[in-house]
């Protein structure tokens, strides 16, 4: 895989309480995302960042934050989790404008009960 | 906005069959296509793209897809499918311009069946 490490792996959490995913890069590009897997939605961008201190919202931002202090760190925090966030977060990373390919973290199954 | 559409949601193939998978995308100024297999249990893996040049792009594994500006499509095919094949096939796209938000479609199973 592509430097990228997702922690944790997985994670049981309860309902109200804050959650954060770490996604971790080795490779020095610029641009970081977050996606939710979903049964019959395929991937759906929550949020992005184009740089440090640089993020945008996706599709499917309501409840999550981010934050990106250094180029290999992105933060994605569940603010008070809900069961409508369980999923499977997946963390991706792309060096950006003239090769854009982006190359995706193992994933991390979330389940809120 | 840009969207992507992948209209099946699964696709049953015999072996050695030939398959396409669809793919259009909603999008006025010009793109970047890819399409992306996640196998059981894993991340997604960049099959193909298309982002200049030849209209028809290939992989190491005997997939093509073409890309047609008029028809705003970028369907996946193979002439001929391996059981090894199976998995989930993601179309993606990026606008130009747009920031280089990656937006997929609802995805495709692929099963390969003897």
């Amino acid at each position: 895989d592509a430097g990228i490490t997702q922690s944790p792996r997985h994670k049981v959490t309860e309902t109200g309480t804050p959650v954060t995913l770490r996604c971790h890069q080795t490779e020095n590009h610029r641009y970081m995302y977050w996606y939710r897997q979903d049964p019959g939605h395929g991937l759906r961008l929550i949020h992005y960042s184009y740089g440090v201190k640089d993020t945008d919202k996706g599709e499917v931002s309501d409840g999550y934050s981010v934050s990106r202090s250094k180029t290999e760190d992105f933060l994605l925090t569940l603010e008070s989790a809900t069961s409508s966030q369980t999923s499977v977060y997946f963390c991706a990373i792309s060096r950006g404008t003239g090769n854009t390919e982006a190359f995706f973290g193992q994933g991390t199954r979330l389940t809120v009960v | 906005a840009q969207s992507v559409t992948q209209l099946d949601s699964q696709v049953p193939v015999f072996e050695e069959a030939p398959v396409e998978l669809r793919c259009n995308y909603s999008s006025s100024v010009s793109v970047y296509l890819f399409w992306y297999v996640q196998y059981p249990n894993q991340g997604l893996q960049l099959l193909l793209k298309y982002l200049s040049g030849s209209t028809l792009v290939e992989s190491i594994n005997g997939f093509e897809a073409e890309f047609n500006k008029s028809q705003t499509s970028f369907h996946l095919r193979k002439p001929s499918v391996h059981i090894s094949d199976t998995a989930e096939y993601f179309c993606a796209v990026i606008v130009t311009g747009g920031g280089n938000k990656l937006t997929f479609g609802t995805g495709t199973q692929l099963k390969v069946e003897l």
